[in-house]
């Protein structure tokens, strides 16, 4: 059993369009997480929920809306992609906000063309 | 916000040698974590430390909190070929700030010759 899954793996597509990730874990933890991982491999936080709840929103463009479902499920839609768009995402959940030992998802890798 | 500074950047050794990577940040860190991320996969946690000055070992892996609670480090000695990935430094900041949040190294991308 994969403990957090992301699906897609892969994600193509061209700029404009809109696209979804989707996230599941089957930990029982309360906080999940979405990371973007560029080029040079730098991981930065986009968004955090904890029992469905945001508590944190990083300077993302607000073509990026998240949605957690419940507390097993983070989603990731993205309007209008861009060229910029292309990385890789991660998702990651913890048993809480302040836990230090994130599972991490296998990730998504999105090309916008 | 929070930073850490990871270096060096990439290393190319030979199996058997010992390495050793480093990170520092501009403000206390109340927690220090090293991942290992493996092609097309996520990070995976291998040392997590909590305590200025602690010392943790996982194996051949060696890890150290700094006294300052500014830095880290971690050893890999008699390296293999499947060491090879990428090595990330993380941390948690002092503060509510850091709430939710873990701050990542920029990376180290470790080859290892057979």
């Amino acid at each position: 059993d994969t403990a957090v899954s992301q699906t897609p793996k892969y994600l193509v597509t061209q700029m404009g369009n809109d696209k979804s990730i989707k996230c599941e874990q089957n930990l029982g933890h309360d906080t999940m997480y979405w990371y973007k991982q560029d080029s040079k491999k730098f991981l930065k936080i986009m968004f955090s929920y904890n029992n469905k709840e945001l508590i944190i929103n990083e300077t993302v463009p607000n073509r990026f809306s998240p949605k957690s479902p419940d507390k097993a499920h983070l989603n990731l839609h993205i309007n209008s992609l861009e060229l910029g768009d292309s990385a890789v995402y991660f998702c990651a959940s913890s048993q809480d906000p302040m836990s230090y030992g994130y599972t991490f998802g296998s990730g998504t890798r999105l090309t916008v063309v | 916000g929070q930073q850490l500074n990871q270096s060096p950047q990439s290393m190319f050794i030979q199996e058997g040698e010992d390495v050793s990577m480093n990170c520092t940040s501009s403000s206390i860190f109340n927690t220090w974590l090293w991942y290992k991320q493996d092609p097309g996969e996520g990070p995976v946690l291998l040392i997590a430390l909590y305590k200025a000055g602690e010392l943790t070992s996982n194996g051949r892996l060696t890890a150290q909190f700094g006294i300052t609670r500014k830095d880290s480090f971690l050893n890999i000695s008699a390296s293999i070929p499947s060491d090879v990935g990428i090595y990330f430094c993380a941390g948690r900041g002092a503060g509510g700030t850091s709430y939710g949040k873990l701050t990542f190294g920029q990376g180290t991308i470790l080859t290892v010759h057979p």
